[in-house]
C-alpha cells in the first residue's frame, strides 16, 4: 500500500539557519509523483514542487531545494537561510501515474516554527 | 496557478441542520477533490470527480455528498450535521495528468 512517512513532528529553528524536513515514501509502482505542499496558519495548502519517479535531479528554487532518491525512496526539502515566513506545516504527497486524478496521499506533515 | 474559492471561511452551526459548503474554480480544470482535515492531522480524502456528472467516494467515510452539475462548480453538502463533523474541508482541483491539485482556502466548520 502506498504511504508518506514524515518522522519529524515538530522542528523548531531560529532565523537563517538551515533546515531540512524528511520524507519516506512506500509505493509498489514504478511510475509515481511526488510532492511538497505548504500550509501557512492562514490555512490553505500552497503547491511548492512536483517531482516525478524518472527524474532523480535535485531541485533548486530560490531558498528552497529538493533531494529526491529512489534508492532510500526519500523526497527531503531544506530550507536554507529561514525566514520567519517560513513558519508553516509542510506536506510531502505521493500519487501514482496510472490513476491520474486521484487523491494524493499525504504523510502527517511537519510543523516548522522558525523565531527571530 | 488555479483560482479555487471556497464559501464559507467559516461556520458555526448547530446538530440537525443542513449545510452545504461551496467550491468553485476558473481554470476549467476537469478533476475537483474534497479533503478533511483535523486540527494538525494529515488530509483525508472524502470525495473527487473526474467531470461533470463524476463522483467518487474517497477513503475517508464520510456522511455527506457531493454533485458535480458544473465543471467549475463542487458543492459538499451534509444533510444534518453532527459534531462529528466538525473539521477543517478543503477543495482541490487539477487539471488532465498535471497531478498537482490546486487547493481553495478551505472552510472551518464547526457544529455545535
Amino acid at each position: 500500500a502506498q504511504k508518506v512517512t514524515q518522522a519529524q513532528t515538530e522542528i523548531s529553528v531560529v532565523e537563517k539557519e538551515d533546515v531540512t524536513l524528511d520524507c519516506v515514501y512506500e509505493t509498489r509502482d514504478t511510475t509515481y509523483y511526488l510532492f511538497w505542499y505548504k500550509q501557512p496558519p492562514s490555512g490553505e495548502l500552497v503547491f511548492l514542487i512536483r517531482r516525478n519517479s524518472f527524474d532523480e535531479q535535485n531541485e533548486i528554487s530560490g531558498r528552497y531545494s529538493w533531494n529526491f532518491q529512489k534508492s532510500t525512496s526519500s523526497f527531503n526539502f531544506t530550507i536554507t537561510a529561514s525566514q520567519v515566513v517560513d513558519s508553516a506545516v509542510y506536506f510531502c504527497a505521493l500519487s501514482e501515474f496510472n490513476q491520474a486524478g486521484t487523491a494524493l496521499i499525504f504523510g502527517k506533515g511537519t510543523t516548522l516554527s522558525v523565531s527571530s | 496557478e488555479a483560482d479555487i474559492y471556497q464559501t464559507p471561511r467559516y461556520l458555526v452551526i448547530g446538530t440537525g441542520k443542513k449545510i452545504t459548503l461551496e467550491c468553485s474554480q476558473t481554470m476549467g480544470h476537469d478533476k475537483m477533490y474534497w479533503y478533511q482535515q483535523d486540527p494538525g492531522m494529515e488530509l483525508h480524502l472524502i470525495h473527487y470527480s473526474y467531470g461533470v456528472n463524476s463522483t467518487e467516494k474517497g477513503d475517508l467515510s464520510s456522511e455527506s455528498t457531493v454533485s458535480r452539475i458544473r465543471t467549475e462548480h463542487f458543492p459538499l453538502t451534509l444533510e444534518s450535521a453532527r459534531p462529528s463533523h466538525t473539521s477543517q474541508y478543503l477543495c482541490a482541483s487539477s487539471q488532465g495528468h498535471s497531478y498537482e491539485q490546486y487547493f481553495g482556502p478551505g472552510t472551518r466548520l464547526t457544529v455545535t
